[in-house]
C-alpha cells in the first residue's frame, strides 16, 4: 500500500478483555515502531522491530502488552485484560531501517476506549 | 535518562513568524526530528538535524546547536492550517539500534 494503515481504526472494549490492534507498514520499510498516546500528550515508544532481529521491548508499560511481526509484515500488538488506563491513541510508524528512524510514516492511529 | 522540553503552547498571528524550541538531555544524539500533527491525525515528518546549523523547507526551517543540546522549529508567512501541535524527536542511538525519543508536543495556535 502507499503508506502505514492501521486497523481497526475505533475500538470500545469493557475492562477486562483483550485486544488486537494490527499495523500494516509501507512496503519495503524494515523498522516498526508502536508508541501510545495519551489524550493532549506526546508518543510514548512502546516496542520495536528491526527485519529478523530480536524486538526493543523496551517501552512496553506492563506484561499484558506484547506484540508480534512476522517477517518484514503486518505486526500486531495485543493488549491483554484492559484496564481503563490502557484507553489511548496507539500508532504504529514504519522507516525504511532503523538507521532511517528520524524520518517514520506514522499510521492513522487505533483509538481505544476502555470502558 | 533521556529528556526533551518545549513550550507547551504557543499561540501567535496569521503571516507573523513563530519559533518552537526544544532542548534535551540525552546519551546516545545522533540528530533532531520535529514532527507536526493536526488534531485527530497522524504526526507526519517535518524536518531532522544531524548537523548544527539552520535546514530550510520552504515556509519552515529547523536549526540544531549540539553543544547547547539546543533546536528550534521556525514557522515563517503562519497560516491558519500551521494550527497542529509540534513535536520534537530525538534521534538516538541505544545498544544496535536507533530510536525516536519524543518531547510533550507544542500546541500552535494561529489566529486570524
Amino acid at each position: 500500500g502507499a503508506g502505514v494503515s492501521q486497523s481497526p481504526s475505533n475500538k470500545v472494549t469493557e475492562k477486562g478483555k483483550d485486544v488486537e490492534l494490527r499495523c500494516d507498514p509501507i512496503s519495503g520499510h524494515t523498522a516498526l515502531y508502536w508508541y501510545r498516546q495519551r489524550l493532549g500528550q506526546g508518543l510514548e515508544f512502546l516496542i520495536y522491530f528491526q527485519g529478523n532481529s530480536a524486538p526493543d521491548k523496551s517501552g512496553l508499560p506492563s506484561d499484558r502488552f506484547s506484540a508480534e511481526r512476522t517477517g518484514e509484515s503486518v505486526s500486531t500488538l495485543t493488549i491483554q485484560r484492559t484496564q481503563q488506563e490502557d484507553s489511548a491513541v496507539y500508532l504504529c510508524a514504519s522507516s525504511l531501517a532503523s538507521g532511517g528512524a528520524e524520518t517514520q510514516y506514522f499510521g492513522p492511529g487505533t483509538r481505544l476506549l476502555v470502558l | 535518562g533521556q529528556s526533551l522540553e518545549q513550550p507547551s503552547e504557543v499561540t501567535a498571528v496569521e503571516g507573523a513568524i513563530v519559533q518552537i524550541n526544544c532542548t534535551y538531555q540525552t546519551s546516545g544524539f545522533y540528530g533532531l526530528s520535529w514532527y507536526q500533527q493536526h488534531d485527530g491525525g497522524a504526526p507526519t515528518f517535518l524536518s531532522y538535524n544531524a548537523l548544527d546549523g539552520l535546514e530550510e523547507t520552504g515556509r519552515f526551517s529547523s536549526f540544531l546547536s549540539r553543544s547547547d543540546s539546543y533546536g528550534y522549529l521556525l514557522l515563517q508567512e503562519l497560516q491558519m492550517k500551521d494550527s497542529a501541535s509540534y513535536f520534537c524527536a530525538v534521534k538516538a542511538r541505544m545498544d544496535s539500534s536507533y530510536k525516536l525519543i519524543f518531547g510533550s508536543g507544542t500546541r500552535l495556535l494561529v489566529r486570524p
